[in-house]
């Protein structure tokens, strides 16, 4: 159980283009989602919380009008980067909380590298 | 301050021996949680261990196990009979507000 897709895994796009990465919890439902940027050889970087129904709550420094994010439904999130550029290629990766957790883990997705050209 | 500190950035450890990854923590909360994480390099983060701020016990999950010490806001991950398969970065997480803090993360590899 709680198995979360991502999709897609690589994406290559030219710059100036927008690309919308999919996030999936397959075996719970998840109101809260969030969405991490991974640099090479670095921790995970919190971008946004994504709660659905509401606003996503962005961290300080994250342009929430490049990363835009939609929490559809209790088991989809997705983030489009907008108007991409070459320093926004990363690894993003999404992780979703189970609304019957009690202890606020995050099971996380494969991860998605984009590559902007 | 709300952060996470793995002080070691990477360790090796032999086959079938035993490791400790260490982890300590800033918080000023009463109530949380703890968490292991591993990366390997397919880089999909995998939940290994997890421990409740308030209960004594530490948390054991087969060869993974830690040692929580809540007044050294300390929480070091111990693999025992260490396996190839076990060659990863390990992240150690606190929860926050509404979200989890992350360490940097140490690099275990595995030597057979």
């Amino acid at each position: 159980g709680a198995v979360v897709s991502q999709h897609p895994s690589r994406v290559i796009c030219k710059s100036g283009t927008s690309v919308k990465i999919e996030c999936r919890s397959l075996d719970f439902q998840a109101t809260t989602m969030f969405w991490y940027r991974q640099f090479p050889k670095q921790s995970l970087m919190l971008m946004a919380t994504s709660n659905e129904g509401s606003k996503a709550t962005y961290e300080q420094g994250v342009e929430k009008d490049k990363f835009l994010i939609n929490h559809a439904s209790l088991t989809l999130s997705t983030l489009t980067v907008t108007s991409a550029h070459p320093e926004d290629s990363s690894f993003y990766i999404c992780s979703a909380r189970p609304d019957s957790s009690y202890s606020y883990e995050q099971y996380f997705g494969p991860g998605t590298r984009l590559t902007v050209t | 301050a709300q952060t996470v500190t793995q002080s070691q950035p990477e360790m090796s450890v032999q086959e079938a021996e035993t490791v400790t990854l260490s982890c300590t923590y800033d918080t000023s909360e009463s109530d949380y949680y703890l968490f292991w994480y591993k990366q390997p390099p397919s880089r999909q983060m995998i939940l290994v261990i997890r421990q409740e701020a308030y209960k004594q016990q530490n948390a054991t999950e087969n060869r993974f196990s830690v040692n929580f010490q809540k007044a050294a806001k300390s929480f070091s991950l111990k693999i025992s009979d260490s396996q190839l398969g076990d060659a990863a970065m390990y992240f150690c997480g606190r929860t926050g507000a509404n979200n989890l803090f992350f360490g940097t993360g140490t690099r275990l590899t595995v030597i057979p």
